[in-house]
């Protein structure tokens, strides 16, 4: 079973600041199959990342998937209001799906 | 627009038993695969359990494996949770979820969510 750690676990940065969130695989992701959500108090989780890197639909620009192998991240290049938030990343092995812990984005 | 509506959420006893709905519309309910993801109170996210678009091959986490049943109504476009055997650490909100087709199990449409509390 792959386990996903993800850090930090909390990152406080300012409106308009980038952030840098890091998922890590215990062992090597195949097919790339590395998704990222992200979820507000008292809100279903979205969508924002699939594949490692493929946008969902309607998601800014501003965030973008990396990564291959074990290590991946998540980067939101100009944080918004609206982007703090916890970030959580998931992953599929053929039959079994896990999430990572979630980087909570709060504002510093 | 796509919708997911769960109901049948609620206070059980421990040991006890309920069954979670999920009505769809707004897709092709038959054509998708759909699973289950739950939140305990202030707790990340948990994967429960997917299905196939037939239904015919639901996949589900070792903490409710032997317990839950996931099963699918495609003329009534609706998903079925039976929960048996309740604990308190099944105590959370029960989402369901549609996949994006082809991203690997990525859930791209949420419904609300429905609590279930297990305590005496």
């Amino acid at each position: 079973e792959i386990m996903l750690t993800q850090s930090p676990g909390t990152l406080s940065l300012s409106p308009g600041e980038r952030a840098t969130l890091s998922c890590r695989a215990s062992q090597s992701v195949s097919n790339n199959y590395l998704t990222w959500y992200q979820q507000k108090p008292g809100q279903a989780p979205r969508l924002l990342i699939y594949g490692a890197s493929s946008r969902a639909s309607g998601i800014p620009d501003r965030f973008s998937g990396s990564g291959s192998g074990t290590d991946f991240t998540l980067t939101i290049s100009r944080l918004e209001p609206e982007d703090f938030a916890v970030y959580y990343c998931q992953h599929y092995d053929g039959a079994r799906l896990t999430f990572g812990a979630g980087t909570r984005v709060e504002i510093k | 627009d796509v919708q997911l509506l769960e109901s049948g959420g609620g206070l059980v006893q421990p040991g006890g038993s309920l069954r979670l709905s999920c009505i769809a519309s707004g897709f092709t309910f038959s054509s998708s695969v759909m699973g289950w993801v739950r939140q305990a109170p202030g707790k990340g996210l948990e994967w429960v359990s997917i299905i196939s678009a037939d239904g015919r091959s639901p996949y589900y986490a070792d903490s409710v494996k032997g317990r839950f049943t996931f099963s699918r109504d495609n003329s009534k476009d609706t998903l079925y949770l039976q929960m048996n055997s309740l604990r308190a650490e099944d105590t959370a909100v029960y989402y369901c979820a549609k996949e994006q087709p082809g991203s690997g199990w990525s859930f791209h449409y949420w419904g609300q969510g429905t609590l279930v509390t297990v305590s005496s």
